[in-house]
This record gives structure tokens, sequence and C-alpha cells, in this order.
């Protein structure tokens, strides 16, 4: 079935600082890939997506590509704000027709003034 | 545009008691996820419908689990004779029934068995 590898945390960085958070998976087929965001104390939010290779989402400063060769989908975003501290999950959709989830174990970001 | 919206929030019971979780979808979608998330881990896929048909159990969908989308708008989940380990996040998504889209997730329900 799909899997998800994503880079182990916690995460901490200052202010200002270049984030990358690295996940690659594997999947049957052709997946759409996303990154979900979940602030503390609030519920998943779509972060970005892609849904075919090369293909750049992006969203409030953050980006990922989506990379066939490498079945990789690293978030990065130039520079972190405080209010960017949360848990961030990568997840194909495929295997199925109506797109199943399967989700990394999260990462924590922690980012300090 | 209201959400997903899901009840209750929290619940706590009594091992071998039995507990429902409701969940309204976005009301234009045609797809109902529902997943469970333990502390520290990512969201796990428990079942999925199209309107109103269960089309998709995981194998972590024990016998005491059931689910339930009877007109094709609101779902349930209920959980029989729980034990401590349903211990857990339970979270409903919903999506337009086109391809892979998007899941839109609710804020979920937070069940603890003692």
């Amino acid at each position: 079935g799909d899997s998800v590898t994503q880079m182990e945390g916690p995460v901490t960085l200052s202010e200002e600082a270049f984030l990358t958070i690295n996940c690659t998976y594997t999947a049957t087929g052709y997946p759409s890939l996303f990154w979900y965001v979940q602030y503390p104390g609030e519920g998943l939010q779509l972060l970005l997506k892609a849904t075919k290779a090369d293909d750049k989402g992006s969203n409030k400063g953050f980006e990922a590509t989506y990379r066939k060769e490498t079945t990789s989908f690293h978030l990065e975003k130039g520079s972190v704000q405080v209010s960017d501290s949360a848990v961030y999950f990568c997840a194909p959709s495929g295997g199925t027709s109506y797109g199943k989830l399967t989700f990394g174990q999260g990462t924590i970001l922690t980012v300090h003034p | 545009d209201t959400g997903v919206s899901q009840n209750p929030r929290h619940k706590i019971t009594k091992r071998g008691q039995n507990v429902t979780f409701r969940c309204d979808p976005i009301s234009e979608h045609n797809r109902l996820y529902w997943y469970r998330q333990t502390l520290g881990q990512g969201p796990e896929f428990l079942t999925y419908f199209q309107n109103e048909a269960q089309l998709e159990k995981s194998r972590l969908l024990s016998d005491r689990f059931s689910a339930e989308r009877p007109k094709g708008s609101f779902s349930t989940l209920e959980i029989q004779r729980t034990e401590q380990g349903d211990s857990a996040m339970y979270l409903c998504a919903s999506s337009l029934a086109e391809g892979l889209e998007t899941q839109y997730f609710g804020p979920g329900t937070r069940l603890l068995v003692l």
C-alpha cells in the first residue's frame, strides 16, 4: 500500500530562517500530493497541493514541487514566522479512484522570535 | 460554506460503553471520509462514502465500528463496547466527487475511554 516518510521532528528555527521538511512517498498510480497543517488547537487545513509531476504547489510563502523521479514532495519556506509553528503532514492520495489520503507521521515545527 | 462540522467535540466514556459521533460535511460534497488520529501520529483512513454508499472500509475498522450515511448528507460513526485503545481523535473530511479532489477536514471528536 501507499506509504510516506517525513523528516523527523521536532524542528526548531528562529524567525526568518529557511525551512525544509522532507517528504518521500510510495504510491500506486499517479497520486496527487498534499501538505496539510495543524495549528495548535485547530483542525487539519490544506496548505498546498500538486496534482501532477513537476507541478509546484504554493501558499502562504510555502512551496513544494512534485518530483516523480525521486518520489518526493519537500516543503520549503524562505523565511518562517512564529505563526508558522504547527504540525505539518505530507499526504499522497492514490491507489484509489477517490483519493484516499495516506499521512506521514507529521513534523512539529516551532519557530522562536 | 460553513465547513465540515463534527459533534461532539469531546467525549469521555467508560470502557464497554457505546459512543456515536456525527459529521456534517460541506453541503455540495458527495464524498465523506473518516480518519482516526492517535497522539503523535498522522491520521489513518477508516472508511469512505460516496453519497450514501460505503465503498471502502479499512482493516482498522473492527466489527465494533459501524458508519452510516443514510441520506447521503451527514454521517455517523458508532463504536460499540469501547476499549481503551479506541481513545483517539476521530476526524471527518469531505470532498467533491471528481478525481483526486482536496479533502476538507472537520475539527474532530476527541474520544477518551477510561
